[in-house]
């Protein structure tokens, strides 16, 4: 079965600066997805960035980005110009053979 | 217009009875999931769905169970509901199942009593 890791159980960065936050993930398929979702205090989950594993170009949406390490299973994501807006909740997630993993969560706390 | 909507958004209810949660979704999807996140966040897949097969997380007690009367809805039903789960249960759907970006409702808080 395939696990995700979340390291980072909370982190804080000030407002404009960029922030990075870590996940790995373990699977034995050759073939899969990862995903950053966001869950803000209202409680709604929104996806941040997709990655297919098979590309390896690192994905990118306007401020958020990834750095995917397809070697070492790694998948983190980038916030840069951190807002206000951005404190959440944040989740690594890993999709295979019909399996959809979590990781634990960072909470990520914007500072004015 | 809500793409995924679920009812209740607050359910309390006594330890024993058997409750339902409501999903709608209004954007076509072929999939539609159950997502489970415990009180320390933690984010757990159910079910998912779509008009071929039904996914079951094999950790989930058999007192779960979906029903979708169509593909725009996914219930869930809980049987003789116990303390444990009292969670945050989350209706999502996607395009194609697991591989698209997955649209969340904004959860059903249930408590156990």
């Amino acid at each position: 079965a395939q696990t995700v890791t979340q390291s980072q159980p909370e982190m804080s960065v000030q407002e404009a600066e960029t922030v990075t936050l870590s996940c790995t993930y373990d699977t034995s398929e050759s073939n899969y997805y990862l995903f950053w979702y966001k869950q803000p205090p209202s409680r709604q989950m929104i996806l941040v960035i997709r990655q297919e594993a098979y590309k390896q170009q690192n994905a990118t949406e306007n401020r958020f980005s990834v750095n995917f390490q397809k070697a070492a299973k790694s998948f983190s994501l980038k916030i840069s110009d951190s807002q206000l807006g951005d404190t959440a909740m944040y989740f690594c997630a890993s999709y295979n053979n019909n399996d959809m993993r979590f990781g634990a969560g960072t909470r990520l706390t914007v500072k004015p | 217009d809500t793409a995924v909507s679920q009812t209740p958004k607050y359910l309390v209810t006594q330890m024993g009875n058997d409750k339902s949660i409501k999903c709608e979704q209004n954007l076509g999807h072929d999939t539609m999931y159950w997502y489970k996140q415990d009180s320390k966040k933690f984010l757990k897949i159910m079910f998912s769905y779509n008009n071929k097969e039904l996914i079951i997380n094999e950790t989930v007690p058999n007192r779960f169970s979906p029903k979708s009367p169509d593909k725009a809805h996914l219930n869930l039903h809980i049987n003789s509901l116990e303390l444990g789960d009292s969670a945050v249960y989350f209706c999502a759907s996607s395009r194609i199942t697991g591989v698209d970006e997955a649209f969340f409702g904004q959860g059903t808080r249930l408590t156990v009593v």
